[in-house]
């Protein structure tokens, strides 16, 4: 158990559709990252966050955002879903504002998205 | 594209055995990252490897960072059953972590 926990763990839903995934990080952790894992594309970094502003950007679609808390939990919102979307969706957290050769990453045990 | 390449792919083992696994890039990285993932689960972090050159042990696994800071290596020696999983290797940059494609390794009793 990483301490990182993830809701919820199994998510169907249609095309066209809105969904919220939620994070919250290990206790004392300051960032929160979030990735997406399919395939075809491996694990992709989308976007983190650090004591509640966005401090890096990756592959993240505009169809996407996501926020951080004054609790340090997080939120990411995928609308209009898409086929391609289907995806299992990681969040990880570190005490500091990565990267630093001592501070790790902590992953969660994903959101497996599935759209129809 | 994946910035990291990782091979192989696909490595099946009896159980004894040794293996290596690669990742490679044009890109020079700050520090590289190996973790093993099982199904369902998160990545899990192996080890960070920092220093052009570096060698570091875990155990039966070896990793070693290339000299220029764009490859590195996985070794496993005796593999066993409990080193079954998927093995992603990340390199660090601009605060953002590029993920290879990872290597599926099962180790057969």
């Amino acid at each position: 158990d990483s301490g990182v926990t993830q809701t919820p763990k199994h998510l169907i839903t249609a095309t066209g559709q809105r969904v919220t995934l939620r994070c919250s990080p290990r206790s004392g952790d300051l960032s929160v990252y979030w990735y997406q894992q399919s395939l075809d594309q491996g694990l992709q970094f989308l976007i983190q966050y650090y004591n509640g502003e966005e401090r890096a950007k990756g592959n993240i679609l505009e169809r996407f955002s996501a926020q951080q808390f004054p609790d340090l939990h997080s939120e990411l919102n995928l609308s209009s879903l898409e086929l391609g979307d289907s995806a299992l969706y990681f969040c990880a957290s570190s005490l500091r504002h990565w990267p630093s050769s001592t501070d790790t990453q902590y992953f969660g045990p994903g959101t497996r998205l599935t759209v129809l | 594209t994946q910035l990291l390449e990782q091979s192989p792919q696909f490595l099946s083992i009896q159980e004894g055995e040794n293996l290596t696994v690669y990742c490679n890039s044009s890109s020079v990285f700050s520090s590289l990252q190996w973790y093993r993932q099982e199904p369902g689960e998160g990545p899990v972090l192996l080890v960070t490897v920092v220093t052009g050159g570096e060698v570091k042990k875990l155990k039966r696994l070896t990793f070693q960072f290339g000299d220029a800071r764009k490859d590195s290596s996985l070794h496993i020696t005796a593999a066993q059953p409990g080193d079954t999983g998927l093995y992603l290797c990340a390199g660090a940059n601009d605060y953002k972590l590029s993920f290879g494609a990872g290597t599926t390794v099962t180790v057969r009793a």
